[in-house]
């Protein structure tokens, strides 16, 4: 079936650090992929997508390209904010579970000041 | 703005009960999720369903049941509440197509006791 997979956390960093979290995937088909972020106490939140190979998802300074050669879609940010500690989760649809989003275990983020 | 909405942020429930976690959504999506979240285990999918009186089994199913009457409601419900049903639950909508999305509630922070 369906599967992601993310770099374990946690990931500290302090404050305009460049950020890379990895994920990898495998899945049947063609799936979307997304990056989603939760905050403390909160449900998750789309943060960008990309539906076929070779886009760039891009949000709030975040960028993620679908490679499908490297079945990869690596989160990347040039300088972090305090603000963006969170939770990011990678996830795909459209796989082999078509309906249902399969996501990775997620990393958390902390950005000292 | 779209929107998905669970009835309580909280809820203390004692062992035994039957309990109830409801969720809405606006955007008049077919696909409806029930996820639980738990430390070191991500989130995990306990039942969907993808029409009105439709549901499937998630990987977790067992101990839970849902309802959708409704195609803007589904419901979570625990027949009888036990201490390992603790979790954060959070529920998610997305259009039938593959490949979509999914916009999240909240969550329920639920503790059995």
């Amino acid at each position: 079936g369906d599967s992601v997979t993310q770099m374990e956390g946690p990931v500290t960093l302090s404050e305009e650090a460049f950020l890379t979290i990895n994920c990898t995937y495998t899945a049947t088909g063609y799936p979307s992929l997304f990056w989603y972020v939760q905050y403390p106490g909160e449900g998750l939140q789309l943060l960008l997508k990309a539906t076929k190979a070779d886009d760039k998802g891009s949000n709030k300074g975040f960028e993620a390209t679908y490679r499908k050669e490297t079945t990869s879609f690596h989160l990347e940010k040039g300088s972090v904010q305090v603000s963006d500690s969170a939770v990011y989760f990678c996830a795909l649809s459209g796989g082999g579970s078509a309906r249902q989003l399969t996501f990775g275990s997620g990393t958390q983020l902390t950005v000292l000041p | 703005d779209v929107k998905v909405t669970q009835s309580s942020r909280y809820l203390v429930k004692r062992t035994g009960e039957k309990v109830f976690l409801e969720c809405v959504q606006d955007m008049d999506h077919e696909n409806m999720f029930w996820y639980r979240q738990d430390p070191g285990l991500g989130l995990r999918l306990i039942y969907f369903s993808y029409d009105v009186k439709m549901k499937e089994k998630g990987d977790i199913p067992e101990g839970y049941s849902v309802s959708r009457e409704k195609k803007e409601r589904f419901s979570l419900i625990l027949e009888s509440a036990s201490t390992n049903q603790t979790s954060m639950y959070l529920c998610a909508s997305s259009f039938l197509q593959g490949r979509a999305e999914a916009f999240f509630g909240q969550g329920t922070r639920l503790t059995v006791v």
